[in-house]
């Protein structure tokens, strides 16, 4: 089965700065990578995600890497803001029918 | 925007109880899934569902928890005998594609509490 590791578990940074995630992932045959962020008390909403054909994806704020050789992507979020406070969840598929998440990486952003 | 929708939000019951927890999915969507999360630990994945029936399962998904498509628009967890490990976060999700190609759509979340 897949065997999905993101790191780090805690990240704290001032406003404004960029924060990056990491995930590796064992299952080669993987080629769709989601990226979820989770507010306290609520339900994982895809934020950004990325297919095997691609090596980088961007939305405003929000990018994602991707390298297939190694196994691993990233989440990178640039000019922080509070409101991006949260728990962030990478996940990757197997080659059945699940996706196996992450351990998660909660962001607190500093004003 | 159309979304997963759960019932109930919160359920406490006493351990050995039975519980259902309800899911309506996105309505055009073919496959669903149940996943859990145990208060600040990972989304973890249970059982998905297509076509009427289970797909694939997880080792968690024991005889304990089984799933069913009542109708045309509930999908619906029960856990027969509850036990005190039980109590979690209970994410449905549903996708218009086979999970690990599309976009999964999460509901609230049932949150059950085993006593």
């Amino acid at each position: 089965g897949e065997n999905v590791e993101q790191h780090p578990s805690t990240l704290s940074v001032q406003e404004g700065d960029s924060a990056v995630i990491k995930c590796t992932y064992s299952d080669s045959a993987s080629n769709y990578f989601p990226w979820y962020k989770q507010e306290l008390g609520k339900r994982p909403q895809l934020i950004i995600d990325i297919r095997s054909n691609v090596g980088e994806k961007k939305d405003q704020r929000i990018a994602v890497t991707l390298n297939k050789t190694a196994k691993h992507f990233s989440l990178h979020i640039t000019e922080t803001q509070p409101e991006d406070s949260a728990v962030y969840f990478c996940a990757a598929p197997n080659t059945g029918n699940q996706f196996y998440f992450g351990t998660g990486t909660s962001l607190t952003v500093i004003p | 925007e159309p979304e997963v929708t759960q019932t109930p939000s919160h359920q406490v019951t006493q351990m050995g109880q039975e519980v259902i927890l309800r899911c309506v999915p996105i309505s055009n969507h073919l496959y669903f899934y149940w996943y859990r999360q145990i208060l600040g630990q990972k989304v973890e994945f249970l059982v998905s569902f297509y076509n009427n029936e289970i797909s694939e399962k997880s080792e968690i998904f024991d005889d304990q928890f089984s799933v069913e498509r009542p109708d045309g628009s509930n999908f619906t967890l029960k856990i027969r005998s509850t036990k005190l490990e039980d109590s979690a976060m209970y994410f449905c999700a549903s996708s218009e594609v086979g999970q690990g190609t599309g976009e999964l759509f999460f509901g609230e979340g049932s949150r059950l509490t085993v006593l």
